[in-house]
Formats: structure tokens, C-alpha cells, sequence
């Protein structure tokens, strides 16, 4: 069974700020990874989706990456701005099984 | 394109009475899934569909939920008796049958049972 984590919880950061959200999984044969972020009430917007034979993708200011080897995946956000608060949340998909294990997601609030 | 939709998009029902729960795909999408989220704890799954077929029904919590897909588009799941522990948010995601399967999620359901 897939276990995901998400550290930390919460994170509060100034305006401006670059800053790395952690994601790590148990299960190394993971298919790919998918990062999303939540707002307050609202669904799941989709950010990013990672195939296990990529190593990074990229979206405007986002960035995410995976390391299987490690069980790690980063999501890397570049000249945060306010706007970018929410809950982000990261997602694996195991091969052989055609469901996503969530973490329990981190909260970022941006501070102008 | 539209994105999935769910409705409604809040219920409060009492302990023991019946609850149906909808979600709208993205049009394509063949694969449906339905997800939970019980207050603090993470969202997990709990059933996917192929067009109408069930593939993988391993997260329903019991018989108390029953989940079906009419044709292969539009999915309802229902809960009945249900009880205080089944609130939460209840969400669909849909995705297109590639390798890639990024989900798309819709907006929840929040379920409270009283």
C-alpha cells in the first residue's frame, strides 16, 4: 500500500519568497505523481502531473520534480505571491493500480 | 469544455436517511472515480468505473454505499442508512483512458448526517 506524506502542514511566507513543498511516498514503483491545489470550499485544480520516466515538469512559476529512488517529489514555487494560498496537495498513482494514495496536503498562506 | 460537475454541492440528512450523490464527467472520460475526504484525515479512494463496469471497488467503507454508472456517463452514488462517521466531503474525478491519466477533479459534495 501507497503511504504519502506532506511536510509541513502549514507554511506561512512573505510575499516574494521561493519556497519548496515536500511530498514523499512509500512505494518506489510508482506510476506518476500528480500535484494539485485546493481552495478554500472548492475541488482539486490540477497543477502538474509527473510520469515516472520524467524527472521535472514545469508551469509558469511552478515547478515539480520526482526522485523515485528516494520516494520524493518537490514542488518548487518561484516569487510567491498571495494568490498562491491554498492547500497543496500531491498525489502518487502505483503501477497496477489505477487509484491515486493523497497526502494529507500543506497549507500555504502568503503574506503581502 | 466543461469540467465535472457534482450535485449537490451540500446535503445535511439524519442519521438513517438516504443520501444520492451525482457527478457529471467530463464528456469522453471513461474513467470515473469517487473519492472521500472525513474531516482530518487525507482523501482516499473509494471506487473506480471503466465506462459503466466497476474496476476496483476495494475503498467502500460497506454495503451501507452503493455506487453505480448509468451508461457510462453519469455516476450517483448513494448511502443508505447513513450514519454520523459517513460525513465528509465526497469528491468525482474523471480521467481519459492514455498512459497519462491526469485526474480532473469536481467541485464535492459535503456531506453532513446529523
Amino acid at each position: 500500500k501507497q503511504e504519502v506524506t506532506q511536510i509541513p502542514a502549514a507554511l506561512s511566507v512573505p510575499e516574494g519568497e521561493n519556497l519548496v513543498l515536500n511530498c514523499s511516498f512509500t512505494d518506489s514503483a510508482i506510476y506518476n505523481l500528480q500535484w494539485f491545489r485546493q481552495d478554500p470550499g472548492k475541488g482539486l485544480t490540477s497543477l502538474l502531473l509527473i510520469q515516472s520516466s520524467q524527472r521535472e515538469q514545469t508551469s509558469g512559476r511552478l515547478n515539480a520534480s520526482l526522485d523515485k529512488s528516494s520516494g520524493r517529489s518537490t514542488l518548487y514555487i518561484a516569487a510567491s505571491q498571495p494568490g498562491d494560498s491554498a492547500t497543496y496537495l500531491c498525489a502518487g498513482r502505483v503501477y497496477n493500480f489505477n487509484k491515486f494514495y493523497f497526502g494529507s496536503g500543506t497549507k500555504l498562506n502568503v503574506k503581502p | 469544455e466543461a469540467g465535472v460537475t457534482q450535485f449537490p454541492s451540500h446535503s445535511v440528512i439524519e442519521k438513517g436517511q438516504t443520501v444520492t450523490l451525482r457527478c457529471d464527467p467530463i464528456s469522453g472520460h471513461d474513467n470515473l472515480y469517487w473519492y472521500r475526504r472525513v474531516m482530518g484525515k487525507e482523501i482516499k479512494f473509494l471506487l473506480h468505473f471503466v465506462k459503466e463496469s466497476k474496476q476496483d471497488e476495494s475503498g467502500m467503507p460497506n454495503n451501507r454505499f452503493l455506487a453505480e454508472r448509468t451508461g457510462g456517463t453519469y455516476s450517483t452514488l448513494k448511502v443508505q442508512p447513513a450514519e454520523l462517521e459517513d460525513s465528509g466531503v465526497y469528491f468525482c474525478a474523471t480521467t481519459q483512458t492514455t498512459p497519462y491519466n491526469e485526474q480532473f477533479f469536481g467541485p464535492g459534495t459535503r456531506l453532513t448526517v446529523l
